[in-house]
């Protein structure tokens, strides 16, 4: 079956311009998560969808980032006025609600801030 | 706070020769932990979730163990594709339903 879907791949945006990426969760997951992998660190929880709400978005770093979730499947990573620091690749992951559930992630998304 | 350490960092392997992947962690409360392998330029592969002390699981060349401290990625004659980064993460009981990962180790296997 069909797996975690983002989009674009890859992305390049000059400083202070907004983005936008997108995930497609494997059909039926009803959580979704966005994180951040950074050059030299570790993945970085940003943000966790159940539904359409986000119980836990204790990960974004700054008001600059927000994200949503319609139809209790798509979501949209919003970053604001981009910065350089903001530059990292970014992983969505899906995954059933209930205990011991395995997260599935996507290919990821790349944005370079120039 | 939650935290797990990978060591080594880096590891270069001969073909055939056996290894093992450490993963240190603190949390309160261990819901599950979770190896996945990440290769170049792709999201990470989940490989196998380890919820107790004294558990272990196999697949393939792999084996995963755990202890109340750390648990160990054993890998037995490794080959070439087995090269990969291997991360670490933990979920915490009755928290976020987050995962904490560690920053990996990368697995170089030589033919």
């Amino acid at each position: 079956g069909a797996g975690v879907s983002q989009s674009p791949s890859n992305k390049v945006t000059e400083k202070g311009k907004d983005v936008e990426l997108r995930c497609d969760p494997i059909s039926g997951h009803t959580a979704l998560y966005w994180y951040r992998q950074s050059l030299g660190q570790g993945l970085e929880f940003l943000i966790y969808f159940q539904g359409n709400s986000a119980p836990d978005k204790s990960g974004l770093p700054s008001d600059r980032f927000s994200a949503e979730r319609t139809g209790g499947s798509v979501s949209t990573l919003t970053i604001q006025r981009t910065q350089q620091e903001d530059s990292a690749v970014y992983l969505c992951a899906s995954s059933f609600v209930g205990q011991q559930e395995t997260q599935y992630f996507g290919p990821g998304t790349r944005l370079l801030v120039l | 706070e939650d935290q797990v350490t990978q060591s080594p960092e880096a590891l270069r392997l001969q073909e055939g020769e056996s290894s093992s992947l450490n993963c240190s962690y603190t949390v309160s409360g261990l819901r599950g932990l979770f190896w996945y392998r990440q290769d170049p330029g792709k999201g990470p592969e989940f490989l196998f979730t380890l919820y107790s002390a004294g558990e272990e699981k196999e697949k393939e060349r792999l084996k995963a163990t755990l202890t109340k401290k750390e648990s160990f990625l054993h890998i037995t004659a490794p080959k070439p594709e087995d090269s990969a980064t291997y991360l670490c993460a933990v979920q915490r009981q009755g928290g976020s339903e987050k995962l904490v990962f560690g920053k990996g180790t990368k697995l170089t296997v030589n033919p």
